[in-house]
């Protein structure tokens, strides 16, 4: 059964650094997503990307965070400048088009900023 | 804007327990409805849908049924098992293509043999 795989499953990362979170969707599926779920709290949306640009985002979405599919399979989520409060669950996602498919999520990567 | 309110948890069952977990929305248009679960370590996973009014998800002895009158998506099951022990989050999207999804915080779920 295809699936949606993220690496790494855990990072721990120093505040301020960079980090990439890295993803490979289910190879026919046309939109990808980044989802986050801080511990405790509800899974909010990141960014939509679609045709190699970002078809939306959310208010979290501001300038530390960037998206890029880097070649056919993999779709990477940048932190620039990481903080404390980035320390969350990353969920990656990808559906084949119609916003009623089924979206398909990996089993996440979850980040600890120290 | 979109948002999806469900009840709060835990929720603590006895096997073969009727199961009710509450989820109302706003949106505006048509939204499609969703229940995800996500099972301990896991990542979410579909567990059922509707897309239109009145229309019934099912799945795994789940269902939900979309009341646009009550902006409701509940989630019902007759006699849970241990193996239902999970994170239940209910969701909306609007109908455009490549939309996200919102969702609400999400019920936990615990269920006792």
């Amino acid at each position: 059964e295809p699936e949606v795989t993220q690496t790494p499953s855990h990072q721990v990362t120093q505040m301020g650094q960079e980090v990439i979170l890295r993803c490979v969707p289910i190879s026919n599926h046309l939109y990808f997503y980044w989802y986050r779920q801080i511990l405790g709290q509800k899974v909010e949306f990141l960014v939509s990307f679609y045709n190699n640009e970002i078809s939306e985002k959310s208010e979290i979405f501001d300038d530390q965070f960037s998206v890029e599919r880097p070649d056919g399979s993999n779709f990477t989520l940048k932190i620039r400048s990481t903080k404390l409060e980035d320390s969350a669950m990353y969920f990656c996602a990808s559906t084949y088009r119609e916003v009623s498919t089924e979206a398909f999520f990996g089993q996440g990567t979850r980040l600890t900023v120290v | 804007g979109n948002s999806v309110t469900q009840m709060e948890g835990p929720v603590t069952l006895s096997e073969e327990a009727f199961l009710t977990i509450n989820c109302t929305y706003t949106a505006t248009g048509y939204p499609s409805l969703f229940w995800y679960v996500q099972y301990p370590g896991e990542g979410l996973q579909l567990l059922l849908k509707a897309t239109k009014a009145d229309d019934k998800g099912s799945n795994k002895g789940f269902e939900a049924t979309y009341r646009k009158e009550t902006t409701s998506f509940h989630l019902e099951k007759g006699s849970v098992q241990v193996s239902d022990s999970a994170v239940y989050f209910c969701a909306l999207t609007s109908n455009q293509a490549g939309t996200a999804l919102i969702f609400g915080k999400g019920t936990t779920l615990s269920v006792s043999s």
